[in-house]
């Protein structure tokens, strides 16, 4: 079974400009996750999808994140323009619904640097 | 509001020694718990989990943890470090019920003296 799988690995963009980053969850996974770490600090939740519906968007910074999750399946997050202060790593994370859906499968993440 | 604290950014142990890294919460109702650990220029890896049932919890690669409710607590533990654990290890929690996103700790060092 194929896990989570993120690109780019890696995206350098000067300020400004617009990066979409893609994750696609494991197969028949419900719950899709986004997640942000910046600085080495602590990862902190971005938003969660159920199959293509936004659930909880609370995580989200600001108005530039735009997340989509056509048909249920992968997910993209665009960042329009970006600032440097969005720099960092972006995970995504996925799970099986029901009373399954405690244990969430993470990629390998997208290491974002705004120059 | 969920919290998660670690104590100690950076840990350091020789090989062969015991390692502990901790772990309290802050939580309402006893959460669901979580550790992870990420080895370089690699993803989020789960290590063990607590759900429900026996508090002593053992996951992959000799690793173990307990869940303490009376000290909210969920420390990390193995016997014996390898080189091979160098990595860092993050606590996680999450709601048992409502929002299902994890909250995480800041993240561990660990670092493997031979």
């Amino acid at each position: 079974e194929a896990g989570v799988t993120q690109f780019p690995s890696h995206s350098v963009i000067e300020k400004g400009q617009t990066v979409t980053l893609r994750c696609d969850p494991i197969s028949g996974h419900d719950n899709l996750y986004w997640y942000r770490r910046v600085m080495g600090k602590e990862i902190k939740f971005l938003l969660h999808f159920v199959k293509e519906s936004k659930q909880d968007e609370s995580g989200m910074p600001n108005n530039r994140f735009l997340a989509e999750r056509t048909g249920g399946t992968y997910s993209t997050l665009k960042v329009q323009p970006a600032e440097l202060e969005d720099s960092g790593v972006y995970f995504c994370a996925s799970s099986r619904g029901g009373s399954e859906g405690t244990e969430a499968f993470f990629g390998q993440g997208t290491r974002l640097t705004v120059v | 509001a969920q919290s998660v604290t670690q104590l100690g950014s950076h840990v350091s142990v020789s090989e062969g020694a015991l390692v502990l890294l901790r772990c309290n919460y802050s939580s309402s109702v006893p959460p669901y718990l979580f550790w992870y650990v990420q080895y370089p220029n690699q993803g989020l890896q789960l290590l063990l989990k607590y759900t429900t049932g026996a508090t002593l919890v053992k996951g992959i690669n000799g690793f173990e943890a307990e869940f303490k409710k009376s000290e909210t607590s969920f420390h990390l533990t193995k016997p014996s470090a390898h080189m091979s654990d160098a990595a860092e290890y993050f606590c996680a929690v999450k709601a048992r019920a409502g929002r299902r996103a994890l909250t995480f700790g800041s993240g561990t060092r660990l670092q493997v003296q031979p």
